[in-house]
């Protein structure tokens, strides 16, 4: 099992700049998740998804989409790229077969906005 | 809504030393608690949790963590930390739906060999 993988690993965009990024888990799980991580303020939920075809905003949606085509893939799309975005992204997943929900989390995709 | 507070934002520590990092949270329910570490350059890995039972929580590594509920807190402890535990400890807590992770904002520890 390769577990949760993300790519690309980094990326360097100009502002206004449009990019996807792709996260993928073989685990067969329900839940997936899109965290930004920025230095003092741990992880903040972008966006989630409880299943195939259905998206939720978590606490800092703005500037970003997502999408959820497939159980296994899960997209985040930054439609007008802007510094406040430079960040560290992690995806995640987690099944609702486990009783406490535990996520499991992707490598990072490490994105800077100039 | 929940939230979650990590009080100390970095520790410095020799080895051998004894570690404890603090975590309180709130929320009025039912909650699911987690420690999760972030070595240099890798991604999140759980530690430990917590969702019923015994309040005195056993993780890998040594780790241990102690759920008090009349305080709100779930502390990370370690008896005797080595070189290789110097990374990023994040406490996170979901509530009983447990779709939902709060995430405290860190704390980076680094130990002195």
């Amino acid at each position: 099992n390769a577990g949760v993988t993300q790519t690309p690993k980094f990326r360097v965009l100009k502002t206004g700049q449009s990019m996807t990024l792709l996260c993928a888990q073989d685990m067969n799980h329900e839940y997936m998740y899109w965290y930004r991580q920025d230095p003092g303020m741990g992880l903040r939920l972008i966006h989630y998804s409880v299943g195939e075809g259905t998206t939720a905003k978590g606490e800092v949606p703005d500037g970003y989409n997502v999408s959820r085509l497939k159980k296994q893939n899960f997209l985040l799309g930054l439609e007008s790229a802007a510094p406040s975005q430079t960040s560290v992204y992690f995806c995640a997943s987690s099944s609702i077969r486990q009783p406490t929900y535990e996520q499991y989390f992707g490598p990072g995709t490490r994105l800077t906005v100039t | 809504a929940q939230s979650v507070s990590q009080h100390n934002h970095h520790v410095i520590l020799s080895e051998a030393a004894s570690l404890e990092l603090g975590c309180n949270y709130s929320y009025g329910g039912t909650v699911n608690l987690f420690w999760y570490v972030q070595y240099p350059g890798q991604h999140l890995q759980l530690l430990l949790k917590y969702f019923s039972g015994d309040p005195l929580v056993k993780g890998i590594k040594g780790f241990e963590a102690e759920f008090i509920k009349s305080k709100f807190s779930f502390n990370l402890r370690k008896p005797s930390v080595q070189w290789s535990d110097t990374a990023e400890y994040f406490c996170a807590v979901s509530n009983n739906a447990g779709n939902m992770l709060t995430f405290g904002g860190g704390t980076r520890l680094m130990v002195k060999p």
